[in-house]
Parts: C-alpha cells; structure tokens; sequence
C-alpha cells in the first residue's frame, strides 16, 4: 500500500531564516504531487503541484519554491520567511488524473 | 477558472440526527468530486468521492449525490455520532489535464451528545 511520509512534524522558524520542508511517498511511482497550505481555521490553498521529475507548477505567486529531485520526493524551501508563512503544510500524492491523499503535515510558526 | 462554493460554514446537530453539507462549482468540465474529512489538528482524509457519470453513493452512514445540470453535490451523514465531528471540505475537480481539485472552505460539524 501507499505511505505517504512528510517531516518536520513541526518547526519554529524565525522571520528571514530559511525553510526547507520534506515529503517523500512509498508504494507507488510517477505520482503527481502537490504542496497546499492550510492557514489556522481555513481552507486549502494549493501551492505548487508536479506530475513528473523536475517539473513543477506554481498556482501562486509568493516567496516559497518547490522542487522535485526525484521521482517519490518533493520539497518545499523558501530562502527567507515571511510572518505570513505561518500555516499547516501538507504535501499530497495521487497515482490518477485527480485522486488525492495527503501525508499527515508540517506545522510551521514562523515569529 | 473553477470555484467551489460550500455551506454552511458551520453545522451543529444532535446525535442521531441527519447532517447535509452543500457544494456547488462552476466549471461544467469538472468530473471528480471528493469529500475530505479533517479532524482537529489533522490532515484531511478522503472519504467519499464521486464522479460524473454516477447521480449518487453510498458508503455504510454517508452518501453523496450530485446533480450534474444545477452543479451542485451534497454530502449526507444519517445517524449522526460525536466522533463524525469534524471540519468537512468538498472539492471539484479544475477539468484541466493535471487533475487538480478546487477545495470548498470548509464545514464544521459539531455533533452534540
């Protein structure tokens, strides 16, 4: 069966550090993954999304950047973080056109 | 582009009693539609979906139906329990080949002993 793994559970960061979140996927291969972010309270805001090795697509324009080095792998970074990327971050994966799981989760506090 | 409306924001029912939550999208293209199940400080599990060609589905005490011509589809939980409290988000597929989902805002249901 499919896993579907992501960490840091949780982070602390201050403004202006540097991120980089992690999300790896087992049991399957070539799926297309996704990075939403979820503010306290609210809904799912997609971030980025990939449907193969190296090829990554932004859904909005912000300071955070996704890359995806190999085929199960996709991570998220940022160089310098915003108060406002505070959030619950959830990397998804789905092996059909529109199916979607997601890993349990990073919650990231940025002070 | 597609956008998926949802309500009510918030439902509270006695326990046994019957709970519907409403969706409805705007891309006629749309073909998949998922409904996610979000616990308090968790992530967001799938529990029901449906498709198109399909008008309903049910699975034990929740069902989904959806009326391809209003575009809109609504989740159904009967014999409702405490822990079917939740926050629920619908969702509609964007039509495009990528397969990405437009979520609703979100529903929470607080189901009262």
């Amino acid at each position: 069966s499919q896993t579907i793994h992501q960490w840091p559970a949780t982070l602390v960061q201050p403004v202006g550090s540097p991120l980089s979140l992690e999300c790896t996927v087992e049991g399957t291969s070539n799926p297309n993954l996704y990075w939403y972010r979820q503010a306290a309270g609210r809904g799912l805001q997609l971030l980025f999304y990939s449907v193969g090795i190296g090829q990554i697509s932004s859904e909005v324009p912000q300071n955070l950047s996704a890359s995806r080095p190999q085929d199960r792998q996709f991570i998220l970074s940022s160089k310098k973080l915003l108060l406002s990327d505070s959030g619950f971050y959830l990397c998804a994966w789905g092996d059909r056109v529109d199916e979607q799981y997601f890993g349990p989760g990073t919650r990231l506090t940025v002070t | 582009g597609e956008n998926v409306e949802q309500h009510p924001s918030t439902l509270s029912v006695q326990e046994g009693d019957s709970a519907v939550i409403k969706c409805t999208y705007s891309d006629s293209a749309s073909n998949y539609f998922p409904w996610y199940k979000q616990e308090l400080g968790k992530r967001p599990q799938l529990i029901i979906d449906i498709r198109s060609n399909v008008g309903e589905k049910k699975d034990q005490r929740i069902a989904v139906t959806l009326n391809k011509t209003a575009k809109h589809f609504s989740l159904h939980i009967t014999e409702t329990q405490p822990e079917d409290s939740a926050v629920y988000f619908c969702a509609a597929s964007d039509g495009g080949s990528q397969g990405n989902l437009i979520f609703g805002k979100g529903t929470k249901l607080s189901v009262k002993p």
